[in-house]
């Protein structure tokens, strides 16, 4: 089985740019997450998807991040313009529904993203 | 949702037992408690997860105290490619997924 896949695996792009990355979450996973890591710091959840429906983006820094996941499969994680403390690695995650009792979140092996 | 602290890091020789505690005083009632193993440029991966007393899977158990204020993560005979980060997590999970929160994770060098 497949598992969660990111692209691109690395983005070099310059202040004021825009980028967009996509993650393909694990087939029949209806949870999805949103996660970055900037240098030196934890890592932070953005948001998550149920499905198509935003559940929780009480995480996104700003509204220069946009997501979206139409019908409920891969999602794109946009950033529109693109800032310097915006660089980091994006992952992203899915799960199958928490209600059988465990909820493993299975991650990506993320997007690097520097902005120059 | 729970604050969890870890220790930095640790040191440990292949072969031995590692046992890696996690406090969350704030735990609430349905919280789960999940650790997650991390890699130098991968993503976190599962590792073991539970509500109380004790779990056990092929590579690693859990043990949580009756009060669920902290839980310790034990892995047996470490191995050199045991070496990674180790983070431990609380959450409801009965939602249909819940809010992950990370903190800084344990950094477990295995020696030869």
């Amino acid at each position: 089985e497949a598992g969660v896949t990111q692209f691109p695996s690395h983005s070099v792009i310059e202040k004021g740019q825009t980028v967009t990355l996509r993650c393909d979450p694990i087939s029949g996973h209806d949870n999805l997450y949103w996660y970055r890591r900037v240098m030196g710091k934890e890592i932070k959840f953005l948001l998550h998807f149920v499905k198509e429906s935003k559940q929780d983006e009480s995480g996104m820094p700003n509204n220069r991040f946009l997501a979206e996941r139409t019908g409920g499969t891969y999602s794109t994680l946009k950033v529109q313009p693109a800032e310097l403390e915006d660089s980091g690695v994006y992952f992203c995650a899915s799960s199958q529904d928490g209600v059988s009792g465990r909820n493993e979140q299975f991650f990506g092996p993320g997007t690097r993203l520097t902005v120059l | 949702l729970a604050k969890t602290t870890q220790p930095i890091s640790m040191d440990s020789y292949e072969g031995q037992e590692v046992n890696i505690t996690c406090s969350h005083n704030n735990i609430a009632t349905n919280d789960y408690i999940t650790w997650y193993q991390q890699f130098p440029s991968q993503g976190p991966r599962f590792i073991i997860q539970g509500y109380k007393t004790k779990v056990t899977n092929e590579v690693a158990s859990l043990f949580i105290p009756a009060d669920r204020k902290s839980s310790t993560l034990s892995l047996p005979r470490v191995s050199l490619s045991d070496t990674a980060v180790y983070y431990c997590l609380v959450g409801d999970i009965m939602t249909g997924g819940f809010k992950t929160i990370f903190g800084a994770g344990t950094r477990l060098f295995v020696k030869a």
